[in-house]
């Protein structure tokens, strides 16, 4: 089936400084990349809808400058957390349609000491 | 409202016994459903999709309920192995975005 490769898998890293985040399509081609957050014991909140070659689409209340989200080619988005901050440590992780349905990435576990 | 709404449980149940979560669901265009099953600190994998007849596979039954705007996933006869948290997720016509419930845990015990 299709595969979603994501990394890091899990990241520290000191309050102010920035981390990028990577998802690749392994063996297809992902037009439309989702980001997603998702906190202790809550739900999966989508963050935005990257679509390559073109501008990703934030959902009401994500930053966009804060949360840089770049989607260069077919198999690869990226997120960068910019200047993060203590409240930015959660669990994120990436989504792309495939043929059959919707792939995950494994995610990363971001703490922000 | 929240789009897509769960019990987040927990729900606690001996092996072997049945059990049942609902997810309804407030956008009535939505077109696609879905139940997901995570493991703690894991991302999701797909249990199975929801069609409108119905569908099972295995242990594990889903349907829709258009008219009332809800979905439901049973598992009967509880592995030890089943205690994760269920989420379901809709997707609307036109939109490939995906929205997920809050969840639902489900803690079987022996």
């Amino acid at each position: 089936g299709a595969v979603v490769s994501q990394h890091p898998s899990w990241v520290i890293c000191k309050s102010g400084t920035s981390v990028k985040i990577e998802c690749r399509s392994l063996d297809f081609q992902a037009t439309t990349m989702f980001w997603y957050r998702q906190f202790p014991k809550q739900s999966l909140m989508l963050m935005a809808t990257s679509n390559e070659g073109s501008k990703a689409t934030y959902e009401q209340g994500v930053e966009k400058d804060k949360f840089l989200i770049n989607h260069a080619s077919l198999t690869l988005s990226t997120l960068t957390v910019t200047s993060a901050h203590p409240e930015d440590s959660s669990f994120y992780i990436c989504s792309a349609r495939d043929r059959d349905g919707y792939t995950f990435g494994s995610g990363t576990r971001l703490t922000v000491v | 409202r929240k789009e897509v709404e769960q019990d987040p449980g927990p729900f606690n149940v001996p092996e072997g016994a049945t059990v049942a979560f609902n997810c309804t669901y407030s956008n009535s265009a939505s077109q696609s459903f879905f139940w997901y099953r995570q493991d703690c600190r894991k991302e999701p994998k797909l249990l199975m999709s929801v069609y409108s007849s119905g569908n099972e596979d295995g242990r594990f039954t889903a349907q829709l309920n258009r008219a009332s705007q809800y979905i439901s996933l049973l598992i009967r006869d509880s592995k030890l192995s089943d205690s994760a948290t269920y989420l379901c997720a809709v997707n609307s016509r036109g939109f490939q975005k995906l929205v997920f419930g809050t969840g639902t845990r489900l803690l079987v015990s022996p």
